[in-house]
């Protein structure tokens, strides 16, 4: 799996969006980027997922570059409920195996009052 | 619908000891992946168990051991418990074969803290 590169911490209002960059320059074109996170003291959650076209759903939104070389998530209205670590993953997917996840170390993000 | 459960939910046990840990998967998932988070760290790969056999193995020596159950439910083994050891112990369930793009989801659990002394 392609390694990807995020930063170490982030802050953001609440209320605001909250955009949590990342990159993943050696990502090969059958990879899907995911995101997951993690709220103190659970499992990861997963948030969304995506091969090249943007991606939304009730979370959050997924912006890929044109050369798919980094992506964005944006969680439109950050919460405080929205603190958690953040883990950008980059994954082949086949029809048949669902194949293990390789975190990083994430971006944490603080939502500040 | 019951999402994937793990026990127990903390652990004490003593360097040179042997510990099993237990997950139940996602109702409907037939699949069963372990991972260790050190504190700081993201979740690292341990083995994933699909119709009751090893399927991928990450980078862990032998000491660690599993097991999936024809209900799909699994179990992790660790034999001569290190202090290294220490850790939260995540369980994720799947589906293996993949009938929607959503079906490639990993369904964590809230994990089992083991603590070694």
């Amino acid at each position: 799996d392609a390694k990807t590169t995020q930063p170490t911490s982030m802050d953001c209002a609440e209320g605001r969006a909250a955009n949590l960059p990342c990159n993943h320059s050696t990502i090969s074109g059958n990879e899907y980027v995911y995101w997951y996170r993690q709220i103190h003291s659970q499992g990861p959650q997963y948030i969304i997922h995506g091969l090249k076209n943007n991606e939304t759903n009730e979370m959050a939104s997924l912006i890929i570059t044109e050369d798919r070389k980094s992506s964005t998530l944006i969680l439109p209205h950050a919460t405080l409920r929205d603190t958690a670590v953040y883990y950008c993953i980059v994954r082949f997917l086949s029809n048949f195996g669902n194949e293990k996840l390789t975190f990083g170390t994430g971006t944490r993000l603080t939502i500040i009052p | 619908d019951a999402g994937v459960t793990q026990s127990p939910t903390h652990l004490i046990k003593t360097r040179g000891q042997q510990v099993t840990l237990r997950c139940s998967p996602k109702s409907g998932h037939d699949t069963v992946s372990w991972y260790q988070q050190a504190l700081g760290q993201g979740p690292q790969f341990i083995f994933q168990y699909y119709e009751e056999e090893e399927r991928q193995r990450g980078n862990f020596p032998d000491r660690f051991s599993g097991h999936q159950f024809p209900n799909y439910s699994s179990e992790l083994n660790v034999n001569a418990l290190l202090l290294g050891d220490s850790a939260l112990y995540l369980c994720a369930s799947s589906l293996l074969v993949r009938q929607t793009s959503f079906d490639y989801e990993q369904y964590f659990g809230p994990g089992t803290r083991l603590t070694v002394t």
